[in-house]
Order: structure tokens, then sequence, then C-alpha cells
């Protein structure tokens, strides 16, 4: 699975948008873009995924750059219930596992 | 609830003793993959079945670690004679399928003393 590089850390102010970058330039054609994230002494928790297009739910929106080289996860409105690490991993489409790496630490301040 | 079900949820246990944890998944669910996680690490992957086979080990599975899942729903993660640096979070995720996102558990947090 392709290697991916996150901000170890961020912050952001509560009610704000929350703008989470993830590059991923050796993405091969086969491999999505998955985010995760793992609020403190619980297991991880799906959020989003997409192969090209962006893509939107009622967690977040991801967005996917044309080159499919890296993405970015928004949260629209930040509540302090979405401080946590938040992970960026590709994946095969057929693969057996997700890689993790070390994530992205969100802080969402009052 | 019906989420993956992880049992106990913290072990202390003494260096070189066995321990076993315990692993229900979403019912259905055909995948069920252990995980490790260490303080400030992302979780590593160890194991996964589909069914009762295990299809993948990791190299960071040694031989005193074994998983089994007998009948295709729960699976059970044993370490044999612990060592310190077991001492992690265990966690156990299910999915339906292979492209399918994974549900994980709350973890078996391991002390290793």
């Amino acid at each position: 699975d392709a290697k991916t590089t996150q901000p170890p850390s961020m912050d952001c102010a509560e009610g704000r948008a929350a703008n989470l970058p993830c590059n991923h330039s050796t993405i091969s054609g086969n491999e999505y873009v998955y985010w995760y994230r793992q609020i403190h002494s619980q297991g991880p928790q799906y959020i989003i995924h997409g192969l090209k297009n962006n893509e939107t739910n009622e967690m977040a929106s991801l967005i996917i750059t044309e080159d499919r080289k890296s993405s970015t996860l928004i949260l629209p409105h930040a509540t302090l219930r979405d401080t946590a690490v938040y992970y960026c991993i590709v994946r095969e489409t057929s693969g057996s596992r997700l890689t993790f790496g070390e994530g992205t630490q969100l802080t969402v301040n009052p | 609830d019906t989420g993956v079900s992880q049992d106990p949820r913290h072990k202390i246990t003494k260096r070189g003793q066995n321990v076993t944890f315990r692993c229900d998944p979403i019912s259905e669910h055909n995948r069920l993959y252990w995980y490790r996680q260490t303080l400030g690490q992302g979780p590593e992957f160890l194991t996964y079945f589909q069914n009762e086979a295990q299809l993948e080990k990791s190299r960071l599975l040694s031989d005193r670690f074994s998983a089994e899942r007998p009948k295709g729903s729960f699976s059970t993660l044993e370490i044999q004679r612990t060592e310190q640096g077991d001492s992690a979070m265990y966690l156990c995720a299910s999915s339906l399928t292979v492209n399918e996102k994974l549900f994980f558990g709350s973890g078996t947090q391991l002390s290793v003393l």
C-alpha cells in the first residue's frame, strides 16, 4: 500500500471548518483513500473513503486532487468531540489490510 | 449494541505468563482482523481471517502469538510467555467483505509487568 504523509498535529476553533491534508504521491490507480479517526481510548472509527471523485457523508467531505497525489478531509463545523487522531490510509481495492501511519492529532479548541 | 466486542478491556499479567483475548465481530461479518497499537503509534496489522481461514499474518506475529477463529465467528488471540514488549492495546476489527470499511472494537489493553 502507498505511503501517506500527514502533519503530526493541527488545531481548530470550535464551529470552524477543520481541513486535514494528506499527501499520497505514490498512489496507484487501484488504490482508495480512506480516513479513520481514533478518539482517546477507543478503537479507530471509519469516516469516509474515495477513489477519484470528491465524496461527502454525514461526517465529513473528502476532496481528492485531480492527479490523486493528495487529499483533504474536511469537517465542516468542528466540535470538541472531533478532537482525535485522524489517519489517512491508502488501500488497494482488493487489499487485505489497512496500514496506519501516525496520523494527525486534531485538537478542537473552545 | 451490535458492534465489535472485545474481552477483557484490560489485562495485567506477569512476564512469562500466557494470556488470551477474545473478539466477537459484528454478526455476519466474514473478515476479522487483529491489530496492535503502542502509545503514540498507529495500529499495526497482525493478522486477518476470512471466515475460519487465517489468510495473512504479519511478521510482527512471532511464534509466541497464535490466533484462531474456529467456527468463523468469534476469534481468540493468545500470547504465550509474555514479554514486557508485548504491552500494548490489542484491537480487533471486522468487515463484511474485502472492500468494506472496518469496524473496530475498543481493544484490550495489555500490561506485562
